[in-house]
């Protein structure tokens, strides 16, 4: 079953604009991540949040955490054509499985 | 240096056949994971394999699918006397090590399409 839910379920914005996404989950966890994937196909892991860590960078993107509302925001800064990508939260619930979300599907527009 | 392979890229079969799908991991990498997506959705855990350990198989949807990883390196999903709702992409993942706190590495996926 899925834990993490994102929001929106798909996004629409202008190049050099800022993308924002939501990912709602229902247990604890040890941490969080968030994927991309293009056209349907293999996921890229983007980056890691620990349960304990409140805000991470990486290059473009910007992701926070809030346990206490079980929430996580992933936000790209100046998009490209090339963000374009359907893309997933997942959370580890302390094994090895990661929990999938439905994901959110965000097309920049030139 | 060479990511998670997986072949075919796409498989179309009639209902009722059986299918093999094959995942090279990264060399290297212990544990190994099946994921199903069907159109639109989220990725289904399916089944984990971790070194010399049982498998993990409380994902699979039926026991029609059934997986198995020889040497620790390369494996295989068969699904048995297929059905049109197993239509969907099949995605293989590997990790150096084993657990959720560890970046997953994700084949290109097998698009499975049951006629």
């Amino acid at each position: 079953s899925q834990q993490g839910e994102e929001d929106p379920q798909a996004l629409s914005i202008q190049e050099g604009e800022n993308a924002t996404m939501n990912c709602s989950y229902k247990t604890s966890i040890n941490n969080l991540q968030w994927y991309r994937q293009n056209s349907g196909r293999g996921l890229v892991h983007l980056i890691l949040i620990r349960s304990n860590e409140r805000e991470k960078h990486s290059g473009r993107l910007r992701v926070t955490l809030d346990t206490s509302k079980k929430s996580s925001s992933l936000l790209i800064t100046a998009s490209r054509a090339a963000d374009t990508a359907s893309y997933f939260c997942a959370t580890d619930n302390n094994d090895y499985k990661l929990s999938f979300g439905a994901g959110t599907t965000v097309t920049v527009r030139a | 240096g060479a990511g998670v392979s997986q072949s075919p890229s796409n498989k179309v079969t009639e209902k009722g056949k059986d299918v093999e799908l094959r995942c090279d991991p990264i060399s290297g990498h212990t544990a190994l994971y099946w994921y199903r997506q069907s159109l639109g959705q989220g990725l289904e855990f399916l089944i984990y394999f971790q070194g010399n350990s049982a498998p993990d198989k409380s994902g699979l949807p039926s026991d029609r699918f059934s997986a198995e990883r020889t040497g620790g390196s390369v494996s295989t999903l068969t699904i048995q006397r297929t059905q049109q709702e197993d239509s969907a992409v099949y995605l293989c993942a590997s990790s150096l090590i084993p657990g959720g706190t560890y970046e997953q590495y994700f084949g290109p996926g097998t698009r499975l399409t049951v006629t």
